[in-house]
């Protein structure tokens, strides 16, 4: 079966300082992979999504970037961290065909100080 | 904004009794709808989906309906247990890959 993995499960982050969060998925090939952001009491807003290997599409324009080096690895970093990147960020995948369902890990909580 | 929206944040229900869930969407033209369970502290949990094609679909203790007419989606639950607290997302899938979120109805069960 397939799983998805996310690492830390919580950050504290200093203004300023670098950011990379990590995400694998096991048990399937070519998915489509996603990072979201979730502010607290809010719904899921979508920042990147991924389609395969090296491509990557940015939903808003931001101080975060997106990676894939890997075919079920998906990366979230930033140079820089600002006070508004605090959140809890989410990396789904799901398979690369339409109308099929995205699951998701279980986040990472991050805190800006 | 939002293409998706739930018509209350809230739900609080007797443990026991069927619990409903509503869901309105914006955008006509789509044509694959998700529910989802959260947690506090974790990921979104796929719960059942429904094509544009169908109005009614049930899996296990749950049943969601779509009525396209109003642009409408539900979500039922039966014999609402205290592990079905949780928040309550629909999502609505606009174009290509892409979901759109609804904010969430927070479902609490009363023993």
């Amino acid at each position: 079966s397939q799983t998805i993995h996310q690492w830390p499960a919580t950050l504290v982050q200093p203004v300023g300082s670098p950011l990379s969060l990590e995400c694998t998925v096991e048990g399937t090939s070519n998915p489509n992979l996603y990072w979201y952001r979730q502010a607290a009491g809010r719904g899921l807003q979508l920042l990147f999504y991924s389609v395969g290997i090296g491509q990557i599409s940015s939903e808003v324009p931001q101080n975060l970037s997106a990676s894939r080096p890997q075919d079920r690895q998906f990366i979230l970093s930033s140079k820089k961290l600002l006070l508004s990147d605090s959140g809890f960020y989410l990396c789904a995948w799901s398979v690369g065909v339409s109308e099929q369902p995205q699951h998701f890990g279980d986040g990472t909580r991050l805190s800006i100080l | 904004g939002e293409s998706v929206g739930l018509h209350l944040p809230t739900l609080s229900v007797q443990e026991g009794d069927n619990s409903i869930i509503n869901c309105a969407y914006s955008n006509s033209a789509s044509d694959y709808f998700i529910w989802y369970k959260q947690e506090s502290g974790k990921g979104p949990q796929f719960i059942i989906d429904i094509r544009s094609n169908m109005d009614k679909r049930q899996g296990q203790r749950v049943t969601v309906l779509l009525n396209k007419t109003v642009k409408h989606l539900s979500l039922q639950i039966a014999a609402t247990q205290p592990g079905d607290s949780a928040v309550y997302f629909c999502a609505e899938n606009i174009y290509d890959y892409k979901l759109s979120f609804g904010a969430g109805t927070t479902v609490t069960v009363r023993a």
